[in-house]
């Protein structure tokens, strides 16, 4: 996990406010992934972004779910009016533009939903 | 979907080698294979990738038979802290025209045990 920062590590939230899970890429990376991953389940991809573009958003829920990777800053998944089926942990992971590069992992922001 | 077809389970002695096999039959020749783990719920972790070659680093070795449907994930001497899941993953490269993101499958679950 050589340097991708995910904050904050724990959110809470209850139901129906908005959550904003930040994501600072390896310094030279351009490219970030988000994926999530319910209790005892896999890793799901939810979005691939590029500065300033959306590649591929074919993982995120068609409501309430959206991501952005600013020229400058972090990026950004927001979550809003949470449920609780939302309470989950969400990775971001970074890459370089090269294509067979390995990506790596945040530590991840834990999400629950009250 | 993942491309990738890995046993559910699998143990280990603590000191002897782990062989995690893993599937890909329908890997395209652009496509590189990854394999991760993820240790209790922590962020994955980057383990070792190849395109067709076979790769070594200080983690592990990675065998990938010639016709490339299937590889081998190898940890010389497996210790207690190995115990985790471990994905393979098949990803393209986005310069020869492939994919960028990671798609996780189930994994493996290694238990390296005393």
């Amino acid at each position: 996990n050589a340097g991708v920062m995910q904050n904050p590590r724990h959110l809470v939230r209850r139901r129906g406010q908005e959550a904003r899970l930040r994501c600072s890429p390896v310094k030279g990376h351009s490219h970030v992934y988000w994926y999530r991953q319910l209790p005892e389940e896999g890793l799901k991809f939810m979005v691939y972004l590029q500065k300033e573009n959306i590649i591929d958003e074919s993982g995120m829920p068609k409501e309430r779910f959206s991501a952005e990777f600013p020229k400058e800053g972090p990026s950004i998944l927001r979550i809003q009016q949470v449920v609780r089926g939302d309470s989950a942990a969400y990775f971001c992971a970074s890459s370089p533009p090269e294509g067979s590069t390995e990506a790596f992992f945040g530590q991840g922001t834990r999400l629950t939903v009250v | 979907d993942a491309k990738t077809t890995q046993p559910p389970s699998m143990d280990c002695a603590e000191g002897r080698a782990a062989n995690l096999p893993c599937n890909h039959s329908t890997i395209s020749g652009n496509e590189y294979v990854y394999w991760y783990r993820q240790i209790h719920s922590q962020g994955p972790q980057y383990i070792i990738h190849g395109l067709k070659n076979n790769e070594t680093n200080e983690m592990a070795s990675l065998i990938i038979t010639e016709d490339r449907k299937s590889s081998t994930l190898i940890l010389p001497h497996a210790t207690l802290r190995d115990t985790a899941v471990y994905y393979c993953i098949v990803r393209g490269s986005m310069f020869s025209g492939g994919y960028n993101k990671l798609i996780f499958g189930a994994g493996t679950r290694l238990a390296v045990h005393p």
